[in-house]
């Protein structure tokens, strides 16, 4: 247990679905970042939160939109999403930008 | 953009053999952290590297940070099964951007 909670685990979509995943960490950390691992790729930045402002933006698509109402919960919210975009989606928070990045278990997405 | 590489990208060992994974940079690194992720699960931090020539051990496992701060090695001594997994190297760029390696998966036969 890292402190980083993820949910759900697993989640199946539809390309017009609309979905949120959700992250909450219990440490106590300043940053909070979304991460995307696909196979055999290195782990794709997407987005990164500093004292619940985002700081970075890795050219992300649209249809992906983050959101964070506090230092503690991070939401990545999916909109018409395309099959490429099934992965792993991993969560991290550390105690300030770019220090030891504590992993949540990740959502595995399935886009249909 | 800046890119850390790893190499190899497999490695499959018997037990009791050594392991090594290495990761370069193009260009200079502010550190570089290392975590290993077993299979199904998700990246853990082991440690992290700062200063130039660095060099830290956990037991069976050695890191190194090269002089120019552009690589980084990570090695195991006599493997064992509960090794098993992938290990990625994370370099911090210009101090505001963490670039992760593609990894090495490593599997060790009993």
């Amino acid at each position: 247990e890292t402190g980083v909670t993820q949910t759900p685990r697993h989640l199946v979509m539809g390309m017009t679905n609309k979905k949120s995943l959700k992250c909450e960490q219990h440490l106590g950390h300043n940053a909070m970042y979304w991460y995307k691992q696909s196979a055999k790729k290195p782990l794709e930045l997407m987005f990164v939160y500093n004292f619940k402002e985002q700081t970075e933006n890795n050219s992300v698509p649209s249809r992906f939109s983050p959101e964070c109402p506090n230092s503690s919960h991070l939401f990545l919210h999916l909109h018409t999403l395309q099959p490429e975009d099934s992965a792993l989606y991993l969560c991290a928070s550390s105690p300030q930008g770019n220090e030891k990045l504590f992993f949540g278990s990740g959502t595995q997405l399935s886009v249909l | 953009g800046q890119q850390v590489m790893q190499i190899p990208q497999y490695q499959h060992v018997q037990e009791g053999e050594d392991f090594t994974t290495y990761c370069n940079s193009s260009t200079t690194l502010s550190n570089i952290q290392w975590y290993k992720q077993r299979p199904g699960g998700h990246p853990v931090f082991l440690i992290q590297l700062v200063k130039s020539g660095e060099v830290k051990k956990q037991k069976r496992l050695t890191f190194q940070f090269g002089e120019a701060k552009k690589n980084s090695s990570l090695h195991i001594t006599a493997t064992q099964t509960t090794d098993v997994g992938t290990y990625f190297c994370a370099g911090l760029v210009d101090n505001n951007d963490m670039r992760f390696g593609a990894g090495t998966r490593l599997t060790v036969k009993p």
